[in-house]
This record gives C-alpha cells, sequence and structure tokens, in this order.
C-alpha cells in the first residue's frame, strides 16, 4: 500500500525564519510527487515533482526531489505570517484517480 | 470558469438523514474523487471515478455512494448519516498531467 510520511507534523517559527518541510514516501510505480498549502479551506496547488535533483522554485518557496532516497523538501525562505498553512504531500498511486496524502504538516508563523 | 464548485457549503444533520453533497466541474477532465479531512488524520480518499459511468472505491467507503452519469458531476451520498462522519468534504479534479484542483469544501456535521 502507498505510503506518505511527512515530518514535523506542526512547526511554530518567527517571521524571517527559514524553514524545511519533510516528505517521504513509498510508492508502486512512481509518476510524481506534489505539494499543496492548505489555508483556511481547499488545498492549493504548489509544485509537481518527477525528477530527482531538479529544484522547481515560486517565490520564497522551492522543492527538491530525491527519488533514490524517496523523499521531497520543501522550503520557505524569509517566513512571513501568511505563510502559515498546512502543507500538504501526496503521490499518485497506481490506480489513476488515487492521490495517497500524508497527515500534513501545519506551520505557525509567528510576528 | 468555475473550476470545481461544492454545495452546500455547511449543513448539520441528524442521525440517520440522508443526504448529496454535490460536486461540478467545468474543466473537462476524467478524474474526480471525494475526499474526507480530519484533524490529525489527513485527507483521505471516499471514492473516485476515472470517468463517466465509473466508479471505485477509495480508503473510507463505507456510509457513502457515488455516481457518474456525466463527466461534469459526481455527487457524494450519505445513506444514514453518523456522527463518525461529521468532517469536511473536499471533491477534486485530477489533470492527466497528475495535478489536482479542489473543490471549497462542505463542512458537515452531524448530530
Amino acid at each position: 500500500e502507498d505510503k506518505v510520511v511527512q515530518s514535523p507534523l506542526s512547526l511554530v517559527v518567527h517571521e524571517g525564519d527559514t524553514v524545511t518541510l519533510n516528505c517521504s514516501y513509498e510508492v508502486t510505480n512512481f509518476r510524481s510527487l506534489l505539494w499543496y498549502k492548505q489555508e483556511k479551506k481547499a488545498p492549493t496547488f504548489l509544485f509537481m515533482l518527477t525528477s530527482s535533483g531538479i529544484e522547481k522554485k515560486s517565490g520564497r518557496l522551492s522543492s527538491i526531489l530525491d527519488k533514490k532516497e524517496l523523499f521531497s523538501i520543501l522550503n520557505i525562505t524569509a517566513t512571513q505570517t501568511g505563510d502559515s498553512a498546512i502543507y500538504l504531500c501526496a503521490v499518485p498511486g497506481r490506480a489513476n484517480s488515487k492521490l495517497t496524502f500524508g497527515k500534513g504538516i501545519t506551520l505557525s508563523v509567528r510576528p | 470558469n468555475a473550476g470545481v464548485t461544492q454545495t452546500p457549503k455547511f449543513q448539520v444533520l441528524k442521525t440517520g438523514q440522508s443526504m448529496t453533497l454535490q460536486c461540478a466541474q467545468d474543466m473537462n477532465h476524467e478524474y474526480m474523487s471525494w475526499y474526507r479531512q480530519d484533524p490529525g488524520m489527513g485527507l483521505r480518499l471516499i471514492h473516485y471515478s476515472v470517468g463517466a459511468g465509473i466508479t471505485d472505491q477509495g480508503e473510507v467507503p463505507n456510509g457513502y455512494n457515488v455516481s457518474r452519469s456525466t463527466t461534469e458531476d459526481f455527487p457524494l451520498r450519505l445513506l444514514s448519516a453518523a456522527p463518525s462522519q461529521t468532517s469536511v468534504y473536499f471533491c477534486a479534479v485530477r489533470a492527466p498531467s497528475y495535478e489536482q484542483y479542489f473543490g471549497p469544501g462542505t463542512r458537515l456535521t452531524v448530530t
């Protein structure tokens, strides 16, 4: 059965700090790994990673995948209070629609 | 272009009542899913569909039914509501690239 484990489960930092969020996975027939940000409502898509070692970047957020060690990290530099959210990692399984999600990392950024 | 819409946004049911959560998309994608999200449990897949007329069970299907008569609509039925079904429900549409788009969610309380 596909498995996604995220760590830490929660994190409190101060504005300006840099954070690293971890996601490890076990999946048959790996296709991609996806990161989402969830504030008060529905998750919104951040990144999709398919290749090892290639960093995806969007502003202060970046993510990289290691297919050999089966993990991904999401980095946020110069954190702001607006970065406070749950960050979800997911991998598609063998069945077409099945995304397996981790339990999420709750990030709180204090002023 | 509304993307993924869900109705209602909030619902309170008494134990034993039935109801249907509606989900509609205008993205013309084949793959649709229903998730529930509970504190500390992450997103769990209830049912999914790979196209009109085809549905399958996810991780937590008991107490729920789905049907998919059109590409656009994927309703989720609660047959006899139980307090354990109190949750936030998200409908999602998956693009061929595996990027998944979520509806705004339905917050359901069963008393």
